[in-house]
C-alpha cells in the first residue's frame, strides 16, 4: 500500500524558513516523479513544485521560485520542500503527492499546515 | 501557463440526481485532464485521469469526457457520500493547474 507522510509544518514568522518532508513506502521512490500542492484556508488546490526521480529535473511555480527549493533523499524514500523568506500568503496544508505519469497524482499525503504569521 | 476554468463554482443536489460539472482550457490540452474529489479536512482523490480514464476503485457512477478545451465530470445517481468538492487539473505540461472547485452540497 503506498503511503505518503507529511511532516515539518508548523507557525513561523514571515521572512522565516521551514523544512517540510514526505516520507513514502510501498512504492519505488527512486523511479517516481513527486509534486508539492499547497492550499490556503478555504481555498482551491494551487501547484507549487515537482522534482523527478533521479532528482534531476524540477520545476516551480512562479510564486516560489528562488525562494522554495525541492529535493529528494531516494535512499531514505524522502521528499523534502525547503521554504524560505516566507511570507503570510504562503499560509497553507502542503500536499505531497506521487505522479506515475503526466503530472497526474493519484497518492497524495494527509498533508501538513504551515502558518505564516507575525 | 494554461489555465482551467471550471464551473459552476458550487450547486445544490439530491441524492439520486445526475449532476455534470465543466472545466475549459485557455488552450488545447488533447486529453490531458485529470479530476479529483476532496472531502472537507482530507487530501484529494484521483477519480479519473486522462479526461475519461476511471481510477482504480473508483464507482463507475462518475465519468468524464472531453478534449481539446472543454471537459466534463458526470456523475450519475449521486450518493451522500458524493457531497464534496471537485477539482479539474491539466497534466498537459507544467504548470499542471487546477481549477477553482466545484462544492457539491446538500439540496
Amino acid at each position: 500500500e503506498v503511503q505518503l507522510v507529511e511532516s515539518g509544518g508548523g507557525l513561523v514568522q514571515p521572512g522565516g524558513s521551514l523544512r517540510l518532508s514526505c516520507a513514502a513506502s510501498g512504492l519505488t521512490f527512486r523511479t517516481q516523479w513527486m509534486h508539492w500542492v499547497r492550499q490556503a484556508p478555504g481555498k482551491g488546490l494551487i501547484w507549487v513544485s515537482r522534482i523527478n526521480g533521479d532528482a534531476t529535473s524540477t520545476t516551480y511555480a512562479d510564486f516560489v521560485k528562488g525562494r522554495f527549493t525541492i529535493s529528494r533523499d531516494n535512499a531514505e524514500k524522502t521528499l523534502y520542500l525547503q521554504m524560505s523568506s516566507l511570507r503570510v500568503e504562503d499560509t497553507a496544508v502542503y500536499y505531497c503527492a506521487r505522479s506515475p505519469t503526466y503530472n497526474t497524482l493519484d497518492f497524495w499525503g494527509q498533508g501538513t499546515l504551515v502558518t505564516v504569521s507575525s | 501557463d494554461i489555465q482551467m476554468t471550471q464551473s459552476p463554482s458550487s450547486l445544490s443536489a439530491s441524492v439520486g440526481d445526475r449532476l455534470t460539472i465543466t472545466c475549459r482550457a485557455s488552450q488545447s490540452i488533447s486529453t490531458y485532464v485529470n479530476w479529483y474529489q476532496q472531502k472537507s479536512g482530507k487530501a484529494p482523490k484521483l477519480l479519473i485521469y486522462a479526461a475519461s480514464s476511471l481510477q482504480s476503485g473508483v464507482p463507475s457512477r462518475f465519468s468524464g469526457s472531453g478534449s481539446g478545451t472543454d471537459f466534463t465530470l458526470t456523475i450519475t445517481s449521486l450518493q451522500p457520500e458524493d457531497f464534496a468538492t471537485y477539482y479539474c487539473q491539466h497534466s498537459y505540461s507544467a504548470p499542471p493547474t487546477f481549477g477553482g472547485g466545484t462544492k457539491v452540497e446538500i439540496k
